[in-house]
């Protein structure tokens, strides 16, 4: 059963650069077959999705915030991870890391198909100096 | 402002069933996919349905999908204390070449 665990500081400060991994346990972020998603929900708003990545290295980013966000692949650790640069007190959040399978009898499948499965547990963000 | 519009709470007594919208436009949910999530109160988001109506392992019988046009609506019947959450579609905008999502229904079971 694959499980997601977010990682990083709970507070960063404004102008720095926030930075968070997700480590994908029970199952190989090499073997294809998904995106792997970062997405936020501000303190009692909706989910808010930042962007993901496929294992090549492959990324798609929301476009409000793309001149900001960095998301890249370590096979190696099975680890991804999401950089926000320039953070503000609008950053602060509940990032989630969250897995979208993309194939179906090894043909890829229309982006959104299957929706997000699994996620992880979240971590809170807070941008304060 | 979120790209997809649901009601932000919807309520019904125990044992009885209730629906929640989730209208969007031709670029998300009239040409793709929806999704829809339940969020209970301090966890992660936890898929429901996938391609508009299909429910993964697990998931009970009494959650249902449909889509029509740029509209979903998630159903869900035989109402349980424990399904007071916020509940979130989702779909991919083409226009944005991304994922949205609607604002959250919270759901109240008196």
């Amino acid at each position: 059963q694959v499980q997601l665990q977010e990682s990083g500081p709970g507070l960063v400060k404004p102008s720095q650069t926030l930075s968070l991994t997700c480590t994908v346990s029970g199952g190989s972020i090499s073997s294809g077959g998904y995106y792997w998603s970062w997405i936020r929900q501000h303190p009692g708003k909706g989910l808010e999705w930042i962007g993901y990545i496929y294992y090549s290295g492959s990324t798609y980013y929301n476009p409000s915030l793309k001149s900001r966000v960095t998301i890249s692949v370590d096979t190696s650790k099975n680890q991804f991870s999401l950089k926000l640069s320039s953070v503000t007190a609008a950053d602060t959040a509940v990032y989630y890391c969250a897995r979208e399978p993309i194939t179906f009898g090894g043909v890829i499948v229309s982006p959104g198909y299957y929706g997000m499965d699994v996620w992880g547990q979240g971590t809170t963000v807070t941008v304060s100096s | 402002q979120s790209v997809l519009t649901q009601p932000p709470s919807v309520s019904a007594a125990p044992g009885q069933k209730v629906t929640i919208s989730c209208s969007g436009s031709s670029s998300n949910i009239g040409n793709n996919y929806v999704s829809w999530y339940q969020q209970l109160p301090g966890t992660a988001p936890k898929l429901l349905i996938y391609d508009n109506n299909k429910r993964p392992s697990g998931i009970p019988d009494r959650f249902s999908g449909s889509k029509s046009g740029t509209s979903a609506t998630l159903g869900i019947t035989g109402l349980q204390t424990g399904d007071e959450a916020d509940y979130y579609c989702g779909t991919w905008d083409s226009s944005l070449s991304g994922w949205v999502f609607g604002g959250g229904t919270k759901l109240t079971v008196l």
